[in-house]
């Protein structure tokens, strides 16, 4: 177990609509990552919050948006739903310690949560 | 962008025996990478990870190799065992982006009793 947690673990939307997905991240961590996993697929960078503000965003549009709370747990939101986000959402928990050499850190990911998009 | 790719989507080996993942990774200033294993209905669990600066690294049964000349990791997991069977992704940090990792599509690893 890797203490992150995420809510709910299936959910089905339809077209068009919006979905929040809840993160709670490992104790002691300050980063939250989220990623998408298509089917067959290797997960896919969303973005990264690291003391509550956005730190990295990959290819996803602006209707992928999120936050990250004081005690870092994190949300993923995802607005107008298409059919092509259906997928595993992952969140995984990180203590960043920037180095001279760059961001360091192991990634702690949760079970995450199954989107059906119909 | 950085990618990540496979050599062989599914290996199917016998207990006991040792599995070779290979993976190929696209950008030579790439300094840190890390191996996962995904089991049916998890999400992925750390496995190992690897500098630039070293070119083999030993954990419990597994071992990663690094060569930097022709891009390239393998995991090795020796005396392979049914509770092995799971895929596994190789995942190479991002060198403009240290705070994303590019994950490749994966391989299939199963465990023949």
């Amino acid at each position: 177990e890797t203490g992150v947690t995420q809510s709910p673990t299936h959910l089905i939307k339809t077209r068009g609509q919006q979905v929040t997905l809840r993160c709670s991240s490992q104790s002691g961590h300050n980063t939250v990552s989220w990623y998408q996993q298509a089917l067959g697929q290797g997960p896919q960078f969303i973005f990264q919050y690291y003391r509550e503000e956005e730190n990295g965003r990959g290819n996803f549009p602006p209707r992928f948006s999120g936050l990250q709370f004081p005690n870092y747990s994190s949300e993923l939101n995802v607005n107008a739903l298409e059919l092509d986000d259906s997928a595993l959402y992952l969140c995984a928990s990180s203590l960043v310690v920037v180095t001279g050499t760059g961001n360091t850190g192991e990634l702690f990911f949760g079970e995450g949560s199954r989107l059906t998009v119909l | 962008g950085e990618s990540v790719g496979l050599h062989l989507p599914t290996l199917s080996v016998q207990e006991g025996d040792n599995s070779i993942i290979n993976c190929a990774y696209s950008n030579s200033a790439s300094d840190y990478f890390i191996w996962y294993k995904q089991e049916s209905g998890k999400g992925p669990q750390f496995i190992i990870d690897i500098r630039s600066n070293m070119d083999k690294r030993q954990g419990q049964r597994v071992t990663v190799l690094l060569n930097k000349t022709v891009k390239h990791l393998s995991l090795q997991i020796a005396a392979t065992q049914p509770g092995d069977s799971a895929v596994y992704f190789c995942a190479e940090r991002g060198v403009y982006n240290f705070n994303k990792f590019y994950f490749g599509s994966g391989t299939k690893l199963n465990v023949k009793p």
